[in-house]
């Protein structure tokens, strides 16, 4: 069974800090990996895709990827109120069919 | 980023009913449209994944008869919840990919459906 694990939260940081979230995930194979942000009610919308091992930075956000380690992360640096919502790491398998394996996904809260 | 739209937005029907919902990729060609499902505070589940002028696959446990797809041109699929139950109730979502690999899931705005 091919996973992607995160931490469910919430993980809750004070305005201006930096909230840090993970994901691994087993398949050796992935190509492609995602952030997406969703709010409440809402669907998902892409944060940042990353490719290569390395960091990858735009805006606030930061996105990290170890393949050795089958680990990515995603960095928001002076978190705002509004960053508030449930971020979502997805990968792609290493079948190319565009199919993307979510995890459960890691609530941020961000605290006036 | 793409446009992918749903519709409707959000449904209301007796149990029993059928409902379709429509999702459109307004400005490029999906080869591929994928619909997920996701219930309160839970993750999206992969119900299927739908290519042009083909059958959809569907993930395990998703049942194929009553969950009907079309997925007719590029740019239009439709979802069918035939004889709808309460236990139906949900957030439908969604997303077209491009066909290149490495490209993004473009996701639609999701339809809420509530069977009574």
């Amino acid at each position: 069974q091919k996973e992607v694990e995160q931490n469910s939260g919430p993980l809750s940081v004070p305005e201006g800090a930096i909230a840090s979230l993970n994901c691994t995930y087993s398949d050796r194979g992935s190509q492609s990996f995602f952030w997406y942000r969703q709010y409440s009610g809402k669907s998902p919308e892409l944060i940042m895709s990353i490719y290569s091992n390395g960091d990858k930075e735009d805006g606030r956000f930061t996105a990290q990827l170890n393949k050795a380690s089958q680990y990515v992360s995603l960095l928001i640096r002076d978190s705002q109120p509004s960053d508030s919502a449930t971020y979502l790491c997805a990968v792609s398998g290493s079948s190319n069919t565009g199919k993307l394996i979510f995890g459960q996904g890691t609530t941020l809260q961000v605290k006036p | 980023g793409a446009v992918v739209s749903q519709h409707p937005s959000w449904v209301i029907c007796k149990s029993g009913t059928s409902v379709k919902i429509e999702c459109r990729s307004l400005d490029f060609q999906a080869t591929t449209m994928f619909w997920y499902r996701q219930f309160p505070k839970q993750s999206l589940m992969l119900m299927a994944t739908s290519n042009e002028g083909s059958k959809a696959t569907y993930e395990q446990g998703v049942e194929k008869d009553k969950f009907l797809i079309n997925h007719a041109s590029l740019t239009l699929s439709t979802l069918t919840v035939t004889s709808a139950h309460p236990e139906d109730s949900s957030f439908y979502i969604c997303s077209a990919w491009g066909g290149w690999p490495g490209d993004e899931q473009y996701f639609g705005p999701g339809t809420r459906l509530t069977v009574t």
